[in-house]
Formats: structure tokens, sequence, C-alpha cells
């Protein structure tokens, strides 16, 4: 079964700590997103990455960090500088990559739930 | 830079009644128009996307949205909704000048009466 698939479903994170989300796809898609959910406010975007070993900053970057060292691959760190971290985490993909055609049909993992103890 | 409103935070609808959510974009070019759907602690499915060509569209569940440029506007609708149809309702905008970013409006939460 292709898909995208988001580990853990629930994380705690302890003050000061950095903790890792975990987002893999077998879409073979060139895109993959981080999207940050909270009550009312829709999704807003952390990070993405249209091509392996490059990424860019979203809207709300600040106190997170990402790597994308394989294709399949785009995991989400929630630094000790991030101060509200409670919230849904939502990973995304894409097919569209720098040099094809557009096509912004993202489809959307299940979704970590950060909570702080 | 795009932006996309959803002006309803909540609507009750009765079942087998007809249902209507509201979404405004901004944009200064043609966008690229999404619905989402979204079950309580679920990731996002994709209900119908709007491109180009014609500006009624046809997506799963029985949910359309018509794309009307005059009023910045791609409205769902969905004939008769069913118990199942309770979740929260996200539009989104699109576009390859903006790096392929989709932003999403604040969602709609619809509550199904039986």
């Amino acid at each position: 079964d292709g898909g995208i698939t988001q580990s853990p479903k629930y994380l705690f994170r302890k003050e000061g700590q950095n903790v890792t989300l975990s987002c893999e796809q077998n879409l073979n898609h060139d895109a993959m997103y981080w999207y940050r959910q909270d009550p009312g406010q829709g999704l807003r975007l952390i990070y993405y990455s249209q091509i392996v070993n490059d990424f860019q900053k979203g809207d709300i970057a600040e106190g997170y960090s990402v790597s994308r060292e394989k294709k399949e691959s785009f995991p989400l760190t929630v630094t000790s500088a991030q101060k509200n971290p409670t919230a849904f985490y939502l990973c995304a993909s894409s097919s569209t990559g720098l040099a094809g055609p557009f096509q912004e049909t993202q489809y959307f993992g299940p979704g970590t739930r950060l909570l702080v103890l | 830079a795009q932006s996309v409103t959803q002006p309803d935070i909540h609507i009750t609808v009765s079942e087998g009644a007809s249902l209507e959510l509201r979404c405004n974009y901004s944009y200064g070019a043609t966008p690229y128009l999404f619905w989402y759907v979204q079950s309580p602690g679920q990731g996002l499915q994709l209900l119908l996307k709007y491109f180009s060509g014609d500006t009624l569209v046809q997506g799963i569940k029985g949910f359309e949205a018509e794309f009307k440029r005059s009023q910045s506007s791609f409205n769902l609708r969905k004939p008769s909704v069913h118990w199942s149809d309770a979740a929260e309702y996200f539009c989104a905008v699109g576009a390859k000048a903006a790096g392929n970013k989709l932003t999403f409006g604040g969602g709609t939460r619809v509550l199904v009466k039986p």
C-alpha cells in the first residue's frame, strides 16, 4: 500500500528537550511538507522540501529543524527553542519537483500529536 | 501573498439536508484550489481540486465545488448530507509563483443532526 506514515501517534516532550517526529512516504514523491495545526487556525507551513538535500522555511519555522537526506524521509525536530510546541503535526507529500510540471495535490499522513509535560 | 478565508467556523445541518461551505481566497493570478476533509485526530483527505477548465468540479463522497473568479470564491456543496459527513473541512489555495506552497483557511466544522 502506498502512503505516508508518521510516528509516533502521540509524543510527550519535557522542558528543554528536543524531540523528532518521523515522516516516511513510499509514493515516490519529490516534495514533502510539515504543517502545524492548532484549533481554529487551520494548517500553517513549518518547512518544505522539493528535492533531496534541499529544504526551505515555511511561515513558522522558528524553533524547528528538518533534514532531507533520503527521498522517502523528512523528519522534523522540535527544538527547545519552540516555546509552545503543543499541537497536531501533519506531514504531506506531492509529486512536485523543481523541474517537473506543477502538481500541487498534497497527500497527508495521519499526524502526530505533541504534548508538553 | 495568498490568503484563504472560511467565514463559518461551525455549521450544523440535519441529515438529508443540503450543505454549502464558503471559501474566499485572495491571490493575484489564477489560483489552484482544493478542499480537504479531516475526521477527528486524523490526517487530511482530498475531496476535490480545481486547476483550470470547467469551473464546476466534482469530487469524492458526492461533493462538488464551483470556482467563481468574479467573487474570488470556491464554495463546497453537497445536496444531501449523511451522518458520516460530520468532520472539519479545509479550503486551500496553491500557486506555482509562491513556491508551490499551499495556504489553508481556518476550517469549518460540520455537525450533522439526526
